[in-house]
Parts: structure tokens; sequence; C-alpha cells
């Protein structure tokens, strides 16, 4: 399977500061990175599509100023919360495309904990 | 957006009780796809499922496909606390970026 190595595993930053989230596709390159959300046991939700060279697709209710992602290669997209506050706590998890078929599976990164002080 | 179902929400049982876990939808998949979740890990893929009426064994874990493929379910035989975890069910909404919709999860907890 594809191995996705994301960055840091868990954060801590105060209020207002920036916290940049790194995802590598190790073995693969990924044309394609979708970035979720997940609350508190609560399911995954798609906040944004990248893809490599161009600008990323956010889904509706998310901020794009907010949330900056960067897909500058085919080997990293990073997600860089912006201006953080509390309620952006949560655990960050990215998703590369592999495959071209519909039910290809997806592989994801080990998440990224944040938590706004 | 096609819209998963998932049920029950949440689940505590006790180690060597079966359970089954259901995920509906208005809207016909080509496939469906289940994940497992341990806290602070991503999800990992358990199955894919293709064919109405498909039923695919892994070990005590049986998941079926609907026959019109509207929706799926996994059965867990006496389970044990290594089950414990979120259960997601995913399918693809579509697109030329073929992204994937989840279910909102079953969280389930065995006791021992």
């Amino acid at each position: 399977g594809a191995v996705v190595s994301q960055h840091p595993s868990w954060v801590i930053c105060k209020s207002g500061t920036s916290v940049k989230i790194e995802c590598r596709s190790l073995d693969f390159q990924a044309t394609t990175m979708f970035w979720y959300r997940q609350f508190p046991k609560q399911s995954l939700m798609l906040m944004a599509t990248s893809n490599e060279g161009s600008k990323a697709t956010y889904e509706q209710g998310v901020e794009k100023d907010k949330f900056l992602i960067n897909h500058a290669s085919l080997t990293l997209s990073t997600l860089t919360v912006t201006s953080a506050h509390p309620e952006d706590s949560s655990f960050y998890i990215c998703s590369p495309k592999t495959g071209w078929r519909m039910n290809t599976e997806a592989f994801f990164g080990q998440g990224t904990r944040l938590t706004v002080v | 957006t096609q819209l998963l179902e998932q049920s029950p929400q949440f689940l505590s049982i006790q180690e060597g009780e079966n359970l089954t876990v259901y995920c509906n939808s208005s809207s016909v998949f080509s496939s469906l796809q289940w994940y497992r979740q341990e806290p602070g890990e991503g999800p990992v893929l358990l199955v894919t499922v293709v064919t109405g009426g498909e039923v695919k064994k892994l070990k005590r874990l049986t998941f079926q496909f609907g026959d019109a493929r509207k929706d799926s379910s996994l059965h867990i035989t006496a389970a044990q606390p290594g089950d414990t975890g979120l259960y997601l069910c995913a399918a693809n909404s579509g697109g030329s970026n073929y992204k994937l919709t989840f279910g909102k999860g079953t969280l389930l907890t065995v006791n021992p």
C-alpha cells in the first residue's frame, strides 16, 4: 500500500498563531491530495482537495483564507491553519489519491492533533 | 452530495457478543468501503464491496452489500477488545477526483 507521512502528529499552539501541517507521499507521486478534519468521536469531513500545481478546491463552509493549502510538488502537500482559534482544534488527516478507479483503496496519513489554547 | 447514514453511532458491548453496524443511503453506489480507525491514527481499509448482494468475510467480520447497492452492513462475531475502534463506511461521491464521502461512523467499545 501507499506510504503517507504526516507531520507533526500533534501540536499545541497559542490562539492567533499559524500552524503548518505537512503530508508527504513516500513511495508514489500524488497529483491530488484530500485534506480532512475530524472532531472527537465524529467522522471525517472533507475540507479541501489540492492538485499539484494548481489552486485547491474547498468544500462548502471551509474558509480558503484560513486554511491555506499548498501542493507545490508531487510528494508534498501542506495545510496551514492561519490565525488559529480554539474552535480550530481538531484532528487533521491527509489522504492522497492513489488510483483512478472509483473503488481504489484510500490511504491516510497518521493525522495531526491540533490543540489551540 | 450522496449521504451515508450509519447506525448505531455508539456501541458498547461485552467481549464475546455479536454486533451489526449498518450503512444506508438513498443513492446507488458502484462500490462501498468499510474502514476502521483507532484513536490518533488514520483510517485503514477493511473491505471494498462492489457487487449487489455480495458477502465478504474477514475472519470474524462479515460484510454485506445490499442487492440494490444502496446499503451495507458489517457484522462482527464474538467481539474482542481488539475490535474497539471507529468503523466508517465510505463511498465514492463521483466527480473526476473520486473523493470519498464517509458515514458518521460507529464508535465501538468492546469491554473485557
